[in-house]
């Protein structure tokens, strides 16, 4: 099956700097990357995706880029707030089963 | 249009009984997937069902299992519970049209 690394685990900014999370992925002919954003006491919420015909993606203040080569990809919050504070989940879905696999989650805080 | 809805919210039950959650999926989709988070950690994957059928099991005891039925709802039953079931079970729904996975609010089951 599918191996998923998500990396930082924890990661804290200044308000108005800048976050990037990563994950990597092990299985090359997976074709589908969300991000979900759980916030404290919440579900995840799916924020942005990227399938694999598709180098970047933006939305307003967040972003996500996918080197299909090297097999990662990156979640990029600009100009980030104190809302922006949550748990970040990256996922790949497998294009042979379909199943969703969750990476370990980052833990964002930003201080005001 | 109504979104993933999970039943009950909370549930508490005593050590060695039996728990059984239930998934409404978001109209039109039929894969249901089951997640496992306890606290403070990530998504761990229990079981994924679509059409009907049982795709993909996650790396849990056999007491964990569950059923899709024909209108794609899903119920997920714990049997024997034990004082480390107690989490948040989260299901998300999907279509096989699209990719995007949308989650429920979860259910939060406390083993005593």
């Amino acid at each position: 099956g599918e191996n998923v690394e998500q990396h930082p685990s924890t990661l804290s900014v200044q308000e108005g700097d800048s976050a990037v999370i990563k994950c990597t992925y092990s299985d090359s002919a997976s074709n589908y990357f969300p991000w979900y954003k759980q916030e404290l006491g919440k579900r995840p919420q799916l924020i942005i995706d990227i399938r694999s015909n598709v180098g970047e993606k933006k939305d307003q203040r967040i972003a996500v880029t996918l080197n299909k080569t090297a097999k990662h990809f990156s979640l990029h919050i600009t100009e980030t707030q104190p809302e922006d504070s949550a748990v970040y989940f990256c996922a790949v879905r497998e294009s042979t089963l379909g199943r969703l696999y969750f990476g370990r989650g980052t833990q964002l805080t930003v201080w005001p | 249009e109504a979104g993933v809805t999970q039943s009950p919210t909370h549930l508490i039950k005593t050590r060695g009984q039996q728990a059984t959650l239930r998934c409404s999926p978001i109209s039109g989709h039929t894969s249901v997937y089951w997640y496992q988070q306890a606290l403070g950690l990530g998504l761990q994957f229990l079981l994924w069902y679509d059409e009907g059928e049982e795709r993909n099991r996650g790396n849990f005891p056999p007491r964990f299992s569950g059923r899709q039925f024909p209108n794609y709802s899903s119920e997920l039953n714990v049997n024997a519970l034990e004082l480390e079931d107690s989490a948040l079970y989260l299901c998300a729904s999907s279509s096989q049209q699209n990719t995007e996975a949308f989650f429920g609010q979860g259910t939060r089951l406390t083993v005593v």
